[in-house]
């Protein structure tokens, strides 16, 4: 397994830009979400799936966009890129809401480096 | 909303020996999930520990181990016989029960730990 695979690694934008964030995982787990990393600031919640066809906000979604056409793959958008968007970010996904403790762990992605100038 | 609080932005320790990072949170919940992750300087984050709020034991993987205070809403790290590859930044981090949060297993992060393993 690939686990949770990110693309870009690193990615450069001039505000005002657009683009999409890919993130595809192939462990057939419900759950999907995506996180920003600030400097000091640990990860922030985003947007999350808890299936395809279902999304949802989380703590920080303006400036975002989010779908879920299959189980694979949950890409963000960024509709129009601002410098406050400069961040690290990270896709999650887990088998989602299972009572099973051992199949409940998150694993993240590699993560993106988006820099908007 | 819960809060998870890591008191020391940084650490360091002398290579084999013992250290343990502070976490701390606040919750009005009974019920819920603690984590430890790395994240080394690849940025991958990597889950360290677990622990389910309603376990009186203290969780243990290899090295790592964790000292949980319910009462004091506390949940200290321990790394014994420290390594270098061990150097990384850690996050504390605490989940609601799946249940309460209408599918979202949201994470709340503390700001993290540097951590600095000296040979």
């Amino acid at each position: 397994n690939a686990g949770v695979t990110q693309t870009p690694k690193f990615q450069v934008l001039k505000t005002g830009q657009s683009m999409t964030l890919q993130c595809a995982q192939d462990m057939n787990h419900e759950y999907m979400s995506w996180y920003r990393q600030d400097p000091g600031m640990g990860l922030r919640l985003i947007h999350y799936s808890v299936g395809a066809g279902i999304t949802d906000q989380g703590e920080v979604p303006n400036g975002y966009n989010v779908s879920r056409s299959t189980t694979e793959d949950f890409p963000l958008r960024l509709l129009s890129a601002a410098p406050s968007q400069t961040s690290v970010y990270f896709c999650a996904s887990s088998y989602g809401g299972r009572a099973d403790w051992g199949l409940d762990t998150q694993y993240f992605g590699p993560g993106t480096r988006l820099t908007v100038l | 909303a819960q809060t998870v609080t890591q008191s020391q932005p940084e650490m360091s320790v002398q290579e084999a020996e013992t250290v343990t990072l502070s976490c701390t949170y606040d919750t009005s919940e009974s019920d819920y999930y603690l984590f430890w992750y790395k994240q080394p300087p690849s940025r991958q984050m990597i889950l360290v520990i677990r622990q389910e709020a309603y376990k009186q034991q203290n969780a243990t993987e290899n090295r790592f181990s964790v000292n949980f205070q319910k009462a004091a809403k506390s949940f200290s790290l321990k790394i014994s016989d420290s390594q270098l590859g061990d150097a990384a930044m850690y996050f504390c981090a605490y989940r609601s029960p799946y249940h309460t949060q209408g599918g979202s297993e949201k994470l709340v992060f503390g700001k993290g730990t540097k951590l600095t393993v000296n040979p």
